[in-house]
C-alpha cells in the first residue's frame, strides 16, 4: 500500500495564480482532510470530507475549494494564490466514519510558496 | 473537543525514558486521548490513543489518570530518531453527527530533543 500520496512535494506560485494540490489514498478510507501548517505552529484544518460527494469547511477554509468525486481522491484548489497561503499542506485520511477509535494517516506534505 | 496543555519543550538523554505530560482538564466522557508526533518536515505520525485504561504498543505507553484530566506519554528508551514535536489531542471517537468526528485539533505540541 502506498498510503496517502500528495503531489507535488514543492510548488512556487505567483500571486493570483491558481493550482490544485493532489491527494490520493489507497486504503479505502471514507474520511479525508486537508491541513495547513505555518512555521512554528500546529496544523490547522482547512476542509474535510466524510465520503464521496460530501465536503465541509474546517477552521481556515477561505481561499480554498475542495471536491470529493471518488473515495480515493481529495484535491485542494487554490483559486487565486496569495502570499498568506505560503505554507506546508498536509492531507490525511482515516478509517470509515462511525468507528470509535481510529488513527489518521498523513501524507508527506506539499510545501507551497506564493511570491 | 477539549483543549490540551503541553510543555513547549523538553530534553531527554538517549536510552532513557521520556515522559511527556499533557493536561486536558475539560475532557468529556466520550473523548479519547491521542498522541501524534511530527519529525521535522514530515507528516504527523500516529503513536497511541486511549480512553480510560493505560495503553501500550510497540512505540510507547500511555498513562491516563483516573479522573482523566491528564495523561503521560512514555517513550521507554528514547533514541535520536525520537526527536520530534509531540502532539496530545483529545477528540470525539464517534458522534451522532459527523461534523466533529475525525477532526484533529493540533496545538503547538512539545518539542522533544533526544541528545546522545
Amino acid at each position: 500500500n502506498a498510503g496517502v500520496t500528495q503531489t507535488p512535494k514543492f510548488q512556487v506560485l505567483k500571486t493570483g495564480q491558481s493550482m490544485t494540490l493532489q491527494c490520493a489514498q489507497d486504503m479505502n478510507h471514507e474520511y479525508m482532510s486537508w491541513y495547513r501548517q505555518d512555521p512554528g505552529m500546529g496544523l490547522r484544518l482547512i476542509h474535510y470530507s466524510v465520503g464521496a460527494g460530501i465536503t465541509d469547511q474546517g477552521e481556515v477554509p477561505n481561499g480554498y475549494n475542495v471536491s470529493r468525486s471518488t473515495t480515493e481522491d481529495f484535491p485542494l484548489r487554490l483559486l487565486s494564490a496569495a502570499p498568506s497561503q505560503t505554507s506546508v499542506y498536509f492531507c490525511a485520511s482515516s478509517y470509515n466514519v462511525g468507528k470509535w477509535n481510529t488513527e489518521a494517516f498523513f501524507g508527506q506534505g506539499t510545501r507551497l510558496t506564493v511570491v | 473537543d477539549a483543549k490540551t496543555t503541553q510543555p513547549p519543550s523538553m530534553d531527554c538523554a538517549e536510552g532513557r525514558a521520556a515522559n511527556l505530560p499533557c493536561n486536558h482538564s475539560t475532557i468529556s466522557g466520550n473523548e479519547y486521548v491521542y498522541w501524534y508526533r511530527q519529525i521535522h518536515s514530515q507528516g504527523p505520525q500516529y503513536i497511541i490513543h486511549g480512553l480510560k485504561n493505560n495503553e501500550t504498543n510497540e512505540m510507547a505507553s500511555l498513562i491516563i489518570t483516573e479522573d482523566r484530566k491528564s495523561s503521560t506519554l512514555i517513550l521507554p528508551h528514547a533514541t535520536l530518531r525520537d526527536t520530534a514535536v509531540y502532539y496530545c489531542i483529545v477528540r470525539v471517537g464517534a458522534s451522532m453527527t459527523t461534523d466533529s468526528w475525525g477532526k484533529l485539533q493540533f496545538g503547538a505540541g512539545t518539542q522533544v530533543v533526544v541528545t546522545p
